[in-house]
């Protein structure tokens, strides 16, 4: 199974964008990449998800490389509310969650 | 309102006593998975369905049980739970639509926290 690598954890200061990034060098081309968040106390929720072309919508864009190894999770201005465990995810039939990357947002 | 509901919430047992974690999803979604969530050791998927009568292992199935003998309910089965299966658990559902199931976004529920003594 394709496996992805995310930092342990990222700091970003409010309404000021944050970019949050995926290697993912074993990518198939079948595989999509899944952004998933878990906020405290909650379960994960979905984010975006793409394969090839960039993403955008209310929550976040996806920025994904054009070889597809690497791509990268943009909240385009950060609030107390986006301090999560962000998980990227490369998704066939079954669905692998890392470790994620811990978001800290500094008021 | 869409939701995912797991039942309890909270649980604490004692080895060897067999116990049932319901989950329930209004969405009429095929696919549904389990998962436990470890600190250090993120998310992994214990077992998934891709619709009624349809199991299959995931990635820890060990020690674990489940059916689907109807689209909305898939409860989590520990027949003799042990201290390792202390964890927090999670449900969650998705459309499925052959192997469209890749394009799809899960629904978690809110997790329910086992401790086994």
């Amino acid at each position: 199974d394709a496996k992805t690598t995310q930092p342990n954890s990222m700091e970003s200061n409010e309404e000021e964008p944050v970019h949050l990034p995926c290697n993912h060098s074993t990518i198939s081309g079948t595989d999509y990449i899944h952004w998933y968040r878990q906020l405290p106390s909650q379960g994960p929720e979905y984010v975006i998800h793409g394969l090839t072309s960039n993403v955008n919508n209310r929550m976040a864009s996806l920025a994904i490389a054009e070889d597809r190894k690497s791509s990268t999770l943009i909240l385009h201005r950060a609030t107390l509310r986006d301090a999560a465990v962000y998980y990227c995810i490369l998704k066939d039939d079954k669905i692998i969650f890392g470790k994620g990357t811990r978001l800290h947002i500094l008021p | 309102e869409a939701q995912v509901t797991q039942n309890p919430r909270y649980l604490i047992t004692v080895t060897g006593k067999k116990l049932t974690v319901t989950c329930s999803q209004n969405m009429n979604h095929e696919y549904m998975s389990w998962y436990r969530q470890d600190p250090g050791l993120g998310l992994r998927q214990i077992y998934y369905s891709m619709n009624v009568e349809v199991t299959d292992k995931g990635d820890v199935p060990e020690g674990y049980k489940v059916s689907r003998k109807e689209k909305r309910n898939f409860p989590l089965i520990l027949e003799s739970p042990s201290p390792n299966q202390t964890s927090l658990y999670f449900c969650a559902s998705s459309l499925y639509v052959g192997s469209l199931t890749i394009y799809n976004e899960q629904f978690f529920g809110p997790g329910t926290r086992l401790t086994v003594l």
